[in-house]
């Protein structure tokens, strides 16, 4: 069974600090890969994805991942965090074979001190 | 070109009541996904629909959940005869084909008191 595990609940860095969140998967097939973030009360907002190629993906507001395919793992990393990052962010998988129909982690909340 | 719309965004009901929440997709998107998340969860994939069909609602409960997305207007998520255990916010994504990006609306959040 497809199954996405981020086994940080809760994350809290210092403003200005890196920061890393973790995603392992599961998947029975050729994996796209996507993490997400939202804002308390908002929507979903795509940070950025892995379909092909590169296995390290940029994405917006300072974000990368690396897909590791020897490690089932996607994790999400930022140089310097700033206060405005601090969200609930998910990671998600999907494949060709099943389409759109993505399976999300529980996701991480991100605390930011000052 | 306006995102994906979801209306209402907030919305009440008392048991046994019914739940319509409705979602306008992007410009030239025609496939609409829903999913749920519940309290402190992440979120779970319900149906995949196309105009005037569903293709995949493996994750729908059995009862008292429908969903459609006609020819004309909104794609809409009806639950009847709403229990407690339905408060979540409801997602609507859709994409231009059933492979790659999907963009999310900000959700229709549900209360049942």
């Amino acid at each position: 069974a497809q199954s996405v595990t981020q086994p940080d609940i809760h994350i809290t860095v210092s403003e200005g600090a890196s920061l890393e969140l973790r995603c392992n998967y599961s998947y029975g097939a050729t994996p796209y890969l996507f993490w997400y973030v939202q804002s308390p009360g908002q929507g979903l907002q795509l940070l950025l994805k892995y379909f092909s190629g590169d296995t390290l993906v940029q994405g917006i507001k300072g974000f990368e991942a690396e897909f590791k395919r020897s490690q089932s793992s996607f994790n999400l990393r930022k140089p310097s965090v700033h206060w405005s990052d601090a969200a609930e962010y998910f990671c998600a998988v999907g494949a060709l074979e099943y389409g759109n129909k993505l399976v999300f982690g529980a996701g991480t909340i991100l605390r930011v001190k000052s | 070109n306006a995102g994906v719309m979801q209306n209402p965004r907030h919305l009440v009901r008392r048991r046994g009541q019914e739940a319509r929440l409705r979602c306008s997709p992007m410009k030239g998107h025609s496939h609409v996904y829903w999913y749920r998340q519940l309290p402190e969860e992440g979120l779970k994939f319900m149906v995949y629909l196309q105009k005037e069909n569903i293709i995949d609602e493996s994750g729908m409960p059995k009862e008292r959940f429908s969903a459609e997305f006609p020819k004309e207007g909104p794609s809409i998520l009806r639950i009847q005869q709403v229990v407690r255990g339905d408060s979540a916010a409801y997602f609507c994504a859709s994409g231009q084909s059933n492979t790659g990006e999907l963009f999310f609306g900000e959700g229709s959040r549900l209360t049942v008191l």
